[in-house]
């Protein structure tokens, strides 16, 4: 069974930095692109971030473009998501997911964590 | 940016009814690349639609997807006690993937 499972998140001062952490377990981790989504309050789910499988391309959302990077350690089937300079609006649960390309064919996110909750607030 | 709109907002039927939920694009949507997302409070969003009208593993056929091009639809038949929660729909071919606001199916 594919589980992934979140952590990191908490209460930041605007300006300031969290490390978020998603471990992955049931699957062959360095075959999957990997997903970071954001779900505020009363808004509709954003994504934030992605990077591929083998070839770690990454890609970003334009609003946390040059403050977020993502990257992933596949010997420890573990993804990360570094915040900086965080902003009120960045405040929402992030969710990890995992997606699979194959025979010429994307899915969308078919697993999703269960969250870490980032607020942003002073 | 693909923009995805839902309506209605709030859909407020009874066990045993269907439901019709919209999904509109701003510009076609690429090969197809249209999802729709279960989300009941508390809990992490569930696939049930991919590729518009496949459904995904262990959802059952009470629901289903059709469309095309700019205008989608997930049909809920005879909605289950666990069917009230809120939907989203998601475009996943062009970046950056977008979603919908939502629409809530709620109890009458």
């Amino acid at each position: 069974e594919v589980q992934l499972l979140e952590s990191g998140g908490g209460l930041v001062q605007p300006g300031g930095s969290l490390r978020l952490s998603c471990v992955a377990s049931g699957l062959d981790f360095s075959n999957y692109d990997m997903h970071w989504v954001r779900l505020a309050p009363g808004k509709g789910p954003e994504w934030v971030s992605a990077i591929g499988g083998t070839v770690a391309g990454t890609y970003y959302t334009d609003s946390v473009k040059g403050r977020f990077t993502i990257s992933r350690d596949n010997s420890k089937s573990t993804l990360f998501l570094q915040m900086n300079s965080l902003r009120a609006e960045d405040t929402a649960i992030y969710y990890c997911g995992k997606r699979n390309c194959s025979g010429g064919t994307c899915y969308p996110i078919d697993h999703w964590g269960q969250g870490t909750l980032v607020t942003v607030s002073s | 940016e693909i923009v995805l709109t839902q309506s209605p907002g709030t859909l407020s039927l009874s066990p045993g009814e269907g439901a019709t939920l919209s999904c509109r694009a701003s510009q076609s949507v690429s090969r197809t690349y249209l999802a729709w997302y279960q989300q009941r409070p508390g809990q992490a969003p569930r696939l049930l639609i991919y590729g518009v009208s496949s459904r995904a593993a262990g959802i059952p056929d009470r629901f289903s997807g059709s469309g095309s091009g700019t205008d989608f639809t997930l049909t809920i038949n005879r909605l289950e006690p666990e069917d009230f929660a809120v939907y989203f729909c998601q475009q996943y071919g062009n970046s950056p993937w977008t979603f919908g606001q939502g629409t809530e199916v709620e109890i009458k």
